[in-house]
């Protein structure tokens, strides 16, 4: 375990479902994100939070929304999700929004059916 | 922003071998450069890192060199062994104002250690 940690590991969904990701870090840091790796892309950096405010997000379609309540949760909500969002979404953390101590998740793989 | 770009994309070596990955990358002002390993159901794990006042740094079987002039950098495994056998990402960025950690990774280069 890294310190990060991500539930579901595997999730399968209609296009006409509702779920939503977790993830929860237990090292004390205050900034979390979300990442989406696809097949032959490079990890893709969909959302920021600082200090529990959203300060990024990468023109992500609305299909995908994120929630963070406190500084050790985040989450990822989906709706109406298309076949091309199957893909390997991870969380990570940091300190401070730097690059110190930036750990990942084992990531939620997600297919759309 | 940053383009990232990382060669070789493949990497088959024999065991004990050395393997080199070189990352490229288009903002001068990247100031910090950590390499990440990712092994199979697992999310990547940074392995190695150097600040731009350091032109090498060495743990181990692994080091990572700097070129800021010609604006790349590499990461050197030697003695590889089958365990090495992962993808590789790097992600350069510039640390502070406002890059929030906001990290652009290469596209990862896929290391086969065969024994």
């Amino acid at each position: 375990e890294t310190g990060v940690t991500q539930t579901p590991r595997h999730l399968v969904m209609g296009m006409t479902n509702k779920k939503s990701l977790k993830c929860e870090q237990h090292l004390g840091h205050n900034a979390m994100y979300w990442y989406k790796q696809s097949a032959k892309k490079p990890l893709e950096l969909m959302f920021v939070y600082s200090l529990e405010e959203r300060v990024e997000n990468n023109s992500v379609p609305s299909r995908f929304s994120p929630e963070c309540p406190n500084s050790s949760h985040l989450f990822l909500h989906l709706h109406t999700l298309q076949p091309e969002d199957s893909a390997l979404y991870l969380c990570a953390s940091s300190q401070d929004g730097t690059n110190y101590g930036y750990t990942f998740g084992s990531g939620t793989r997600l297919t759309v059916v | 922003g940053e383009n990232v770009e990382q060669h070789p994309s493949t990497l088959s070596v024999q065991e004990g071998d050395s393997a080199v990955i070189k990352c490229t990358y288009s903002d001068s002002a990247s100031n910090y450069f950590p390499w990440y390993k990712q092994e199979l159901g697992k999310g990547p794990q940074l392995i190695i890192d150097i600040r731009s006042n350091v032109g090498e740094k060495k743990d181990q079987r692994i080091a990572v060199t700097l070129n800021k002039t010609a604006k790349h950098f590499s990461l050197h495994i030697t003695e590889t062994q089958p365990e090495d056998s992962a993808v590789y990402f790097c992600a350069p960025i510039r640390e502070g104002g406002t890059s929030y950690g906001k990290l652009t990774f290469g596209q990862g280069t896929i290391l086969t250690v065969h024994p």
